[in-house]
């Protein structure tokens, strides 16, 4: 079946410029999360949706991120105001939630110039 | 996770032999444990998790152990092979559902 998917796949934006990322997750997966991959870096943890449940924003790195999930489904993460250290590969993982496997999507990689 | 910047960990290895790549976790209230394979230009492709109330899980090739006592994860490749070339990462789920990450580990394996 379809896995999670990204788009878009690349992005390059001026600094100061707003950018949305998409994500579709896997159907039927009750929880979807956010997370930021820098070159060569490990992954970090942004925002974390569960069914109808309040999100976990604890790892948004500033006000500028925003993120939200339509119809239990679709997510956007917004970033207003782009900075150069925005720069990364943006992550979106699907699960079932709980101690569940996630599965990610391909990412989007953003560049701000 | 700890960053390590652009230079991660390498474990080299000849074509056909076991590999073996360590992780080490803080959280001592981490109950689920996972590790990613992740190629160049892809997202993290799960390989095979492991729950906190085992010590051990197998799946094809791949091993994971668990040690509790020491906050240590590992993950065994049997006969590794040229496709097995990628970033490992474990990651830990410790209280909240999001996944804490390990910096990773370059396996490259030499044909």
């Amino acid at each position: 079946g379809a896995g999670v998917s990204q788009s878009p796949s690349n992005k390059v934006t001026e600094k100061g410029k707003d950018v949305e990322l998409r994500c579709d997750p896997i159907s039927g997966h009750t929880a979807l999360y956010w997370y930021r991959q820098s070159l060569g870096q490990g992954l970090e943890f942004l925002i974390y949706f569960q069914g109808n449940s309040a999100p976990d924003k604890s790892g948004l790195p500033s006000d500028r991120f925003s993120a939200e999930r339509t119809g239990g489904s679709v997510s956007t993460l917004t970033i207003q105001r782009t900075q150069q250290e925005d720069s990364a590969v943006y992550l979106c993982a699907s699960g079932g939630g709980g101690l569940d496997t996630q599965y990610f999507g391909p990412g989007t990689r953003l560049t701000v110039l | 996770g700890e960053s390590v910047g652009l230079h991660l960990p390498t474990l080299s290895v000849q074509e056909g032999d076991n590999s073996i790549i360590n992780c080490a976790y803080s959280n001592s209230a981490s109950d689920y444990f996972i590790w990613y394979k992740q190629e160049s230009g892809k997202g993290p492709q799960f390989i095979i998790d492991i729950r906190s109330n085992m010590d051990k899980r197998q799946g094809q090739r791949v091993t994971v152990l668990l040690n509790k006592t020491v906050k240590h994860l590992s993950l065994q490749i049997a006969a590794t092979q040229p496709g097995d070339s990628a970033v490992y990462f474990c990651a830990e789920s410790g209280g909240r559902r999001a996944l804490t990450f390990g910096s990773g580990t370059r396996l490259q394996v030499q044909p």
